[in-house]
């Protein structure tokens, strides 16, 4: 089945510097890629994806980069802000199911 | 709540006992999900399913039992044979194909 790894597993950062965080994939066959940010106790939500057939994404301060051949993609957040402070969660998924990474917490310092 | 409701919030549950959790979801998607969460471990998919009367054991099965008798409800039982059940567990649904999940709010079932 597909395997995901994430990482880092924690990333501090200064308010105002950007943050990646990077995933890489085992099985060839998926074809869709979300990030999911959750704060604590709360559930996770959708922040951006990304498919097989486009390289890059961009949604104001984030963006997604995706490299099929080298089965990795990345989730980079500009101009960080303290709102920004969660775990964020990559995926892939191949039919009908998700495999997710194990997450980064994301603290960004004021 | 988001189209997809989780009940309860919070659930005690002494040892030896069954316990149901309930999913409920308005957003006429096909697909329903249950992943449990763990500090450290990610999301890992207990059951799901794609259609009404049919559904398929995730990474981590044993010990849970689901059903799907309406298009609407997935609810997830945590039977005595689950030896760690103590977890954040997340009812999630979708349309079919490459897109994501909506994520219910959760249940933290406490094993007490």
């Amino acid at each position: 089945g597909e395997n995901v790894e994430q990482h880092p597993s924690t990333l501090s950062v200064q308010e105002g510097d950007s943050a990646v965080i990077k995933c890489t994939y085992s099985d060839s066959a998926s074809n869709y890629f979300p990030w999911y940010k959750q704060e604590l106790g709360k559930r996770p939500q959708l922040i951006i994806d990304i498919r097989s057939n486009v390289g890059e994404k961009k949604d104001q301060r984030i963006a997604v980069t995706l490299n099929k051949t080298a089965k990795h993609f990345s989730l980079h957040i500009t101009e960080t802000q303290p709102e920004d402070s969660a775990v964020y969660f990559c995926a892939a998924k191949r039919d009908s199911t998700l495999t997710f990474g194990k997450g980064t917490m994301l603290l960004v310092s004021p | 709540d988001g189209g997809i409701t989780q009940s309860p919030k919070y659930l005690f549950r002494k040892e030896g006992q069954n316990v149901t959790l309930s999913c409920e979801q308005n957003l006429n998607h096909d697909a329903m999900y249950w992943y449990r969460q763990d500090p450290g471990q990610g999301l890992r998919l207990i059951y799901y399913s794609q259609i009404v009367n049919d559904f398929q054991k995730g990474d981590i099965a044993e010990g849970y039992s689901v059903s799907r008798e309406k298009k609407e409800s997935f609810p997830l039982t945590v039977t005595s044979a689950q030896k760690n059940p103590t977890a954040f567990y997340l009812c999630a649904s979708s349309v079919r194909g490459p897109n994501g999940y909506t994520f219910g709010s959760g249940t933290r079932l406490t094993v007490v």
